[in-house]
């Protein structure tokens, strides 16, 4: 099942802050963050396993809640260069990974 | 290190026609996928390979879709035949596991007329 994302868009000024949720209804065994600029590949950010491990680029901060089956992707200080679709991916364990709807982030000057 | 290439990275044919898509994974990743992706949308699984064996095509419409992957390395995913709906862009994906990053290809850009 699909995972629900919020916002859907968010526009932020450079330096501020955004916080995007992914949710699931289903027990999950991953999460993976993944960000896609227009007409390019999703590039990887992050995955968050069931038990507190997580990999992932030192400066992407994310969480991930097992009990409530969510996760949340933090940007900070954003720049220019954050601006993207943001799509989380949830795993329940041996199962196939599928990806949320996306987030749309605009970052201004 | 090389990324994962695909190609053509843009195809137009015309409805009923076939069409074939290429990818050359990273090298040394056993896990190659393959996903479809609307616009506005996030990517959707096809199919999932280890090595040379499918291990989820479940939503793969076997009925015109077909995928290999021979000597667990490239892979090549056919349509036949193309209907409008399959308008899309194609990306291949790899990685060490499951469970492990996943790198994308460029992506081919399907039309269908």
């Amino acid at each position: 099942q699909q995972p629900v994302q919020s916002p859907q868009a968010v526009i932020l000024r450079e330096g501020e802050d955004a916080v995007i949720n992914c949710s699931s209804s289903k027990a999950l065994y991953s999460v993976h963050w993944y960000r896609q600029k227009h007409g390019e590949a999703p590039v990887f950010l992050m995955i968050l396993l069931k038990g507190g491990e997580q990999k992932g680029h030192e400066k992407i901060s994310a969480s991930f809640n097992e009990k409530k089956q969510q996760s949340s992707l933090y940007l900070t200080a954003s720049q220019l260069s954050y601006s993207g679709t943001y799509f989380c991916g949830t795993e329940g364990g041996g199962s196939r990974l599928t990806f949320g709807e996306g987030t749309q982030l605009t970052v201004n000057p | 290190e090389a990324g994962v290439v695909q190609s053509p990275r843009y195809k137009i044919i015309e409805k009923k026609q076939p069409v074939a898509f290429w990818c050359n994974p990273i090298s040394g990743h056993n896990t190659l996928y393959w996903y479809l992706q609307n616009l506005g949308q996030g990517p959707e699984l096809l199919i999932r390979y280890e090595n040379e064996e499918a291990v989820d095509d479940s939503q793969l419409p076997k009925d015109r879709f077909s995928a290999e992957r021979l000597k667990g390395v490239d892979s090549t995913l056919k349509i036949q035949p193309a209907e409008l709906g399959d308008s899309a862009v194609y990306l291949c994906a790899s990685s060490l596991g499951q469970v492990h990053e996943q790198f994308f290809g460029p992506g081919t850009r399907l039309t269908v007329l």
